[in-house]
């Protein structure tokens, strides 16, 4: 089974500051990785995603992730918060069912931005 | 625009009304899925349709009952609800691979009175 943990229901940072946001998967099978983003009375929107290859991937916005085998981890930054980028935050990792890849997504994360 | 659809936007039903909520995606994905958000809790996957069969139901009531008539429609029908099925529901559809990211609808903000 395939699982996903975001650690911290919230993050505040300032406005210019870095974002860290942090997600630890766990996974029999090498993993599909995405990071997802919601505003308020939206649905989620693709922010990045893993798949093979280059284990540091750039998303929209000035986010990036880097997915680290050794430590099951595919944390999210941003090096410089803007008060736009408060929302919620989801990690997701792809599982297989019934011959479908069905995406797991942790309990998220909500990014608060400080003036 | 995501090239998924939810109808209605908002939905507010007393416990004996019967109603749906459809989902429409123009992207050619061949499998959809409906999501239950509510307030403090994480995502709920509902249901999985790919190929247009259901693959997946997650112990939902049978007060919620799915349909998907082909690869681009999805509806959800929903009838002798409870109070606590208020929430947004989701609906997303991808491709059937699993590098595939799922696609979301906006939506739809349901209360039930």
């Amino acid at each position: 089974a395939q699982s996903v943990t975001q650690l911290g229901s919230h993050v505040s940072v300032s406005e210019g500051a870095l974002v860290l946001l942090r997600c630890n998967y766990s996974s029999s099978v090498p993993p599909y990785l995405f990071w997802y983003v919601q505003y308020p009375n939206q649905g989620l929107q693709l922010l990045l995603k893993y798949t093979t290859g280059a284990t540091l991937v750039k998303g929209i916005n000035g986010f990036e992730a880097e997915f680290k085998k050794s430590e099951t981890s595919f944390h999210l930054t941003k090096p410089s918060a803007h008060m736009s980028d408060a929302a919620e935050y989801f990690c997701a990792v792809t599982h297989a069912s019934g011959g479908s890849y069905i995406p797991t997504f942790g309990r998220g994360t909500s990014l608060i931005v400080h003036p | 625009e995501t090239g998924v659809t939810q109808t209605p936007r908002h939905l507010v039903m007393g416990m004996t009304n019967k109603k749906s909520l459809k989902c429409e995606q123009h992207l050619g994905h061949n499998a959809m899925y409906w999501y239950k958000q509510s307030a403090k809790k994480p995502l709920e996957l509902m249901f999985v349709y790919s190929l247009e069969e259901r693959v997946e139901n997650n112990s939902v009531p049978s007060r919620f009952s799915p349909e998907c008539p082909n690869s681009s429609h999805l509806f959800l029908h929903l009838h002798t609800l409870q109070p606590e099925d208020s929430a947004l529901y989701l609906c997303a559809s991808s491709q059937h691979d699993r590098g595939g990211e799922a696609f979301f609808g906006q939506g739809t903000r349901l209360t039930v009175v």
